[in-house]
C-alpha cells in the first residue's frame, strides 16, 4: 500500500505486505532526514535517517528513499507486521542560527489487517 | 533506564492556574527542546536549549516560560493556563553539536489537559 502524506493520512495494509509512506519536504536548507514512528501513547522514537549527500539508505526491513529535485522522501516497509501500526512522521533538519531545527511533517497513521 | 523522562505523565487543571512540566535526560546531550502535539498529531517545536542557553524560541505565548537548571534538566511553566494549551508536550534531548547524529530521543510526553 503507498500514501501521499499530508492528502492520505491514514494508510491501511495487509500484514505480509509492503508499505510506502511518502512525505514532501518545503526547505532547501535541509540537509537532514528523519523519519520517526510514534506509538500510541507514546513519544516518537527513531527508524531511519539519511543526510542529503545520499538518495536511498536502508536499515532491518525498511528503505528511506530521498528525491532532493521534487523534495520528496518515502519510508519503504517491507513486510509489514501488526508491531508496524503507528503514525510515522518524516522531518527535516537544517541549520538555525547557532542551532539546528527539525521541522515534522503532518504524520500518516499506518494501519496493519490481520 | 529511561533516557528521557518527564513527570507528569498526565495533567488536568483548570482554566487560569499555574503548572509546570519537568523533563530529565540522562544520555549526557548537550541540547534539549520542547514540543507541543496538537490533536491532530501536529508535531511543533517550542524551545531549545543547548547547555542552558536557549537558542530557539519559537511563536509561543510568553506565558510558556522553560528554565535548564543544568544540562540535564529543561522544565516548562505555563502560567494562566488556557484551554487552548490542552495537547501533549514532549521533552527531547540530541547530543548536537558534538556527534554526527542530529537525532533527537523524545519523552515519553505529558498530556496536559484544560477544563
Amino acid at each position: 500500500g503507498e500514501s501521499v502524506g499530508l492528502h492520505l493520512p491514514t494508510l491501511s495494509v495487509q500484514e505480509g505486505d509492503n508499505s510506502i509512506i511518502n512525505c514532501a519536504y518545503s526547505n532547501s536548507a535541509s540537509d537532514y532526514f528523519i523519519w520517526y514512528k510514534q506509538e500510541s501513547g507514546k513519544g516518537p522514537q527513531f527508524i531511519i535517517d539519511i543526510r542529503s549527500n545520499m538518495d536511498k539508505r536502508q536499515g532491518q526491513r525498511v528503505t528511506v528513499l530521498l528525491n532532493k529535485t521534487v523534495k520528496h522522501l518515502s519510508l519503504q516497509i517491507a513486510a509489514t507486521q501488526p508491531g508496524d501500526s503507528a503514525v510515522y512522521f518524516c522531518a527535516e533538519n537544517f541549520p538555525s542560527g547557532s542551532a539546528r531545527q527539525l521541522t515534522f511533517g503532518s504524520g500518516t497513521q499506518l494501519t496493519v489487517l490481520p | 533506564d529511561t533516557a528521557v523522562s518527564q513527570t507528569p505523565k498526565y495533567l488536568v487543571t483548570q482554566m487560569g492556574n499555574d503548572k509546570s512540566i519537568k523533563c530529565e535526560q540522562n544520555l549526557g546531550h548537550d541540547t534539549m527542546y520542547w514540543y507541543k502535539q496538537d490533536s491532530k498529531k501536529f508535531l511543533k517545536i517550542m524551545f531549545s536549549y543547548n547547555n542552558k542557553e536557549l537558542i530557539i524560541n519559537e511563536t509561543v505565548p510568553n506565558r510558556f516560560s522553560p528554565k535548564s537548571p543544568d544540562k540535564a534538566h529543561l522544565n516548562l511553566h505555563i502560567n494562566s493556563l488556557e484551554l487552548g494549551d490542552s495537547a501533549v508536550y514532549f521533552c527531547a534531548s540530541s547530543p548536537y553539536p558534538r556527534g554526527q547524529s542530529h537525532e533527537q530521543y523524545f519523552g515519553p510526553g505529558t498530556r496536559l489537559t484544560v477544563t
